[in-house]
């Protein structure tokens, strides 16, 4: 059945290096979402996407972290530099928005470590 | 702005007993309301979801959530809750001109043997 695929789904790293996470959206979905979750903030909307276009990023520290849609089987976030309080698992989620908001499906996360 | 608030981050039950789950939302407009089930490491999944249509939904695995709007309520039930149904189950809201969804905290429901 179909998915939403995330990769990786563990990453170990030092501080001030580049992370780029990727995920693959339900195929025929065309928004994608992009969340971070803690134990401390719970689950935070980053960005999100419709048809590639980004719609809100406004959850996002733009000095260190961006988000793209390089075509439409495939949405990237880049940390660079990474830092130890981006720990955390990262989940996207891809919709089909059909009269109402999307139904967000989930993919299994990225568990981000930043040592 | 619409906004829920999950009350109790921890609800434990026995097994075989009602899973009552509560949530209260938010909003200026009639709203969308999700119920997301989460289990350990994995990501959210839909549980069912409220779209104007009828004010009690089922979902998946016996779950069920009803509507009251004179309340703002969504509360989330399930008859006989089982030990596979230990999880964090999230309340969540948004509205038909948005994309976004609005997650409330989380609760964790544990269930005793």
């Amino acid at each position: 059945d179909a998915r939403v695929t995330q990769t990786p789904r563990h990453k170990v790293t030092e501080m001030g290096q580049e992370v780029t996470m990727r995920c693959q959206p339900i195929l025929g979905h065309n928004t994608v979402f992009w969340y971070r979750q803690t134990m401390m903030q719970g689950l935070e909307l980053l960005a999100y996407f419709r048809n590639r276009a980004p719609l809100d990023d406004s959850g996002m520290p733009k000095d260190r972290f961006s988000a793209e849609m390089p075509d439409a089987t495939l949405a990237t976030l880049k940390i660079q530099p990474s830092e130890p309080r981006d720990s955390a698992v990262y989940f996207c989620a891809s919709g089909q928005r059909q009269g109402g908001p999307d139904t967000q499906y989930f993919g299994p996360g990225t568990r981000l470590t930043v040592l | 702005a619409q906004s829920v608030t999950q009350l109790g981050s921890h609800v434990s039950v026995s097994e075989g007993a009602l899973v009552l789950l509560r949530c209260n939302y938010s909003s200026s407009v009639p709203p969308y309301l999700f119920w997301y089930v989460q289990y350990p490491n994995q990501g959210l999944q839909l549980l069912l979801k409220y779209t104007s249509a009828a004010t009690l939904v089922k979902g998946i695995n016996d779950f069920e959530a009803e509507f009251k709007k004179s309340e703002t309520s969504f509360h989330l039930t399930k008859p006989s809750a089982h030990m596979s149904d230990a999880a964090v189950y999230f309340c969540a809201v948004s509205v038909s001109s948005a994309s976004k969804i609005i997650f409330g905290s989380g609760t964790r429901l544990s269930i005793r043997p």
